[in-house]
């Protein structure tokens, strides 16, 4: 069975603070996808990074970054200089692979930032 | 090129009533899933459709189907609705790869009454 925990319910920051989002996974399969997605007040889920379980490397891409790290079965997110527009609920979310097309979510991370 | 198209936006149905939900993948994705969002469960996976064929199915009553057409868009139908059937109903498409990212639509908001 796979699960996906995020612990922080919500956090508030002041703008220009750095932020991370924690992310835990449990799962069974060696092969799997990690990812985050950024849901604003519109409702859409914004698709923000995929990693598989094979590729251990951090990610930068501008002021986000993420940290994977399998010994702990965590994919962190941070946000440098967190922005207003940075406010939005962040999900983490697991797929097993092996031909599934089943992503399963975390329960998010409600993110304000204030200005 | 086009996103993720779900229609209506927003729905008000009475209990008993039955309601579809339509969902235009983006252009040569060919797997369309449904998604159920409540502030209490969260985001719950409903069932996955490729090449006009049900995949997957997440632990839903058989009330709530769906089906997907020769041009990959896809419908869901909840029947014999309840007022737990409120919820924010995402669509989301993707490439025919395993572990390929998802992109959703804006979703259908659902009220039931």
């Amino acid at each position: 069975a796979q699960k996906v925990t995020q612990a922080q319910t919500e956090i508030s920051v002041v703008e220009k603070e750095d932020v991370t989002l924690d992310c835990v996974y449990e799962t069974r399969d060696t092969t799997y996808y990690l990812f985050w997605y950024k849901q604003p007040p519109s409702g859409e889920l914004v698709f923000l990074i995929r990693r598989n379980s094979f590729d251990e490397q951090n990610e930068i891409s501008g002021r986000y970054s993420w940290n994977f790290q399998k010994s702990t079965s965590s994919f962190n997110f941070t946000i440098t200089a967190s922005q207003v527009v940075d406010s939005a609920v962040y999900f983490c979310a697991l797929n097993p692979g092996a031909g599934s097309y089943q992503l399963t979510f975390g329960k998010g991370t409600k993110l304000s930032v204030i200005p | 090129k086009a996103g993720v198209t779900q229609t209506p936006r927003y729905l008000i149905k009475t209990r008993g009533q039955q309601v579809t939900l339509s969902c235009s993948p983006i252009s040569g994705h060919r797997s369309v899933s449904w998604y159920q969002q409540t502030p209490g469960q969260g985001l719950q996976f409903l069932f996955e459709y490729f090449s006009e064929t049900q995949r997957n199915k997440g632990n839903f009553p058989g009330r709530f189907s769906g089906r997907q057409f020769s041009n990959s868009r896809s419908e869901m139908n909840v029947s014999t609705l309840e007022l737990g059937d409120s919820a924010l109903y995402l669509c989301a498409s993707s490439l025919d790869s395993s572990g390929a990212e998802a992109f959703f639509g804006q979703g259908t908001r659902l009220t039931v009454v």
